[in-house]
C-alpha cells in the first residue's frame, strides 16, 4: 500500500495561467476528495467522486475550477486563469466506502503559489 | 467555508506532560476523525470514532466521541518532542449517501524538551 500520492508537490505560477494537479488514491478506494487548505486553517471541502462520478461540489469551487476522475482511479484538479487568492495547499484524500465506516486518508498535498 | 471550533488554538507544554484538546460543533455528527499535520505535509489519520460515548486509544493517544454527538476530545499522554504539530478534528454526518467531513480550525502543539 503506497498511500495517496499527489503531483506536483509544489507549483509556482503567474496570475492568469492554468494549472493542473494530479491525485492517485489508494488503489482499492472508491471515493476521492479534494480539499483546499490556507495558512492557519483546516482543510475545506471542494468536491468528491465515487468511482468516476462527481457527486458533490462546494460553493468554494468556482467555475474556474474543474475536477475529473475519468476512469475511477486517478483524479485531476484544474484551475483556469489563476488568481492570487488561489494560493493554497490542495489536498487529496481517498476512502473505501463501507457501511458506517469512512476513514479518509490524505496525500502530501500540492502547494500552489500564484504570483 | 464552515469549520468546527477547536480549543485551545495553541499550546506550549513541557515534555512528559499530558495534553488535552477538544472540538465542538453546533451540528450532530456520527463520525469523528482526529488528524495530525506536520508543516508542508498532508494530515495523517490518528484515530477514528463511530459511536457516541466511544473511547478509543492509539498508543499514547486517546480520543472520545461525546455523548451529545456534538463534540470530541483528544488526549496525549506523556508528550514527546515529535508530538509537535497541528491537530485537526473532523466530523461527518452520513446523510443521503454523503460522507463529507467538516474540519476544525486546528490546535497547534509545541513541546519543550
Amino acid at each position: 500500500d503506497t498511500g495517496v500520492s499527489q503531483d506536483p508537490r509544489h507549483k509556482i505560477t503567474k496570475r492568469g495561467q492554468n494549472v493542473t494537479f494530479r491525485c492517485d488514491p489508494i488503489s482499492e478506494h472508491n471515493r476521492l476528495y479534494w480539499y483546499r487548505q490556507t495558512l492557519g486553517q483546516g482543510p475545506e471541502f471542494l468536491t468528491y467522486f465515487q468511482n468516476e462520478a462527481q457527486l458533490e461540489k462546494s460553493r468554494l469551487l468556482s467555475d474556474r475550477f474543474s475536477a475529473e476522475r475519468p476512469k475511477g482511479s486517478f483524479s485531476t484538479l484544474e484551475i483556469q486563469r489563476t488568481e492570487q487568492g488561489d494560493s493554497a495547499m490542495y489536498l487529496c484524500a481517498s476512502s473505501l466506502v463501507r457501511r458506517l465506516y469512512n476513514e479518509q486518508f490524505f496525500g502530501p498535498g500540492t502547494r500552489l503559489t500564484v504570483l | 467555508g464552515q469549520q468546527l471550533n477547536q480549543s485551545p488554538q495553541s499550546m506550549f507544554i513541557q515534555e512528559g506532560e499530558d495534553v488535552s484538546m477538544n472540538c465542538t460543533s453546533s451540528s450532530i455528527f456520527n463520525t469523528w476523525l482526529w488528524y495530525k499535520q506536520d508543516p508542508g505535509e498532508g494530515p495523517v489519520l490518528l484515530i477514528a470514532l463511530y459511536k457516541a460515548g466511544e473511547l478509543t486509544s492509539n498508543g499514547r493517544l486517546t480520543a472520545q466521541f461525546g455523548i451529545t454527538r456534538k463534540d470530541s476530545f483528544l488526549n496525549i499522554s506523556a508528550s514527546i518532542p515529535s508530538d509537535v504539530g497541528i491537530y485537526f478534528c473532523a466530523g461527518s454526518l452520513f446523510t443521503s449517501g454523503t460522507y463529507k467531513y467538516i474540519f476544525g480550525t486546528g490546535t497547534r502543539l509545541k513541546v519543550l524538551a
